[in-house]
């Protein structure tokens, strides 16, 4: 079945180092989207990207990067600049020209980042 | 700039009608969704309509398109506890969709 699988569910990190979160799907989605959500914030987008090798800051870009090698994957990496990582992140993905369909995205079950 | 609002809580009994609202800022919309997203979970497409569309009713779900007041509102008929998480509208806007903040659905007995 195909679907978009991000992991892993939960991580933990210490401050001042970096870590990746994993999305991959096998839809042939051309566009992928990173988002995070914390509690009465809904979701706030990071990165998005609509082709291979390219990829545009989203409203809380800073201290989070991203890279887009194959149509497949979409990695976040959380750098130590991130002040407040604990959140809840999700990937996304969709068909290019959404606006001509009604697919809209379809989610990750999401990763769970914790700072200890 | 573009903005999605909800309310944050509501709370119905089961059985009961929920109506969840939302006001959106971008006209040029071509589609509005709704989704629902259960605990620890990721989001999940309810339903959707198109912005030419006044109404759209799938089973139990109707949703209603205000595009003058730029309001939408998604109605679960015979609510039920399975029914109890947050659900989110969005806007399609240029390249990507914008999300409101959520509105937490409690069903109690």
């Amino acid at each position: 079945d195909g679907g978009i699988t991000q992991s892993p569910k939960y991580l933990f990190r210490k401050e001042g180092q970096n870590v990746t979160l994993s999305c991959e799907q096998n839809l042939n989605h051309d566009a992928m989207y990173w988002y995070r959500q914390d509690p009465g914030q809904g979701l706030r987008l990071i990165y998005y990207s609509q082709i291979v090798n390219d990829f545009q800051k989203g409203d809380i870009a800073e201290g989070y990067s991203v890279s887009r090698e194959k149509k497949e994957s979409f990695p976040l990496t959380v750098t130590s600049a991130q002040k407040n990582p604990t959140a809840f992140y999700l990937c996304a993905s969709s068909i290019m020209g959404w606006r001509r369909d009604n697919y809209g995205y379809t989610f990750g079950s999401g990763t769970r980042l914790t700072v200890v | 700039g573009e903005d999605v609002e909800q309310s944050l809580f509501l709370s119905v009994r089961e059985g009961d009608s929920s109506v969840i609202n939302c006001t959106y800022t971008d006209s040029s919309s071509t589609y509005l969704y709704w989704y629902k997203q259960e605990p620890g979970a990721g989001l999940q497409l309810l339903t959707y309509i198109f912005s030419n569309m006044d109404m759209k009713q799938d089973q139990r779900l109707t949703v209603l398109l205000n595009k003058k007041d730029k309001h939408l509102s998604l109605r679960i008929a015979d609510t039920q506890t399975g029914d109890s998480a947050i659900y989110f509208c969005a806007e399609g806007v240029t390249d990507k969709l914008i999300f409101g903040t959520g509105t937490r659905l409690q069903v109690f007995p």
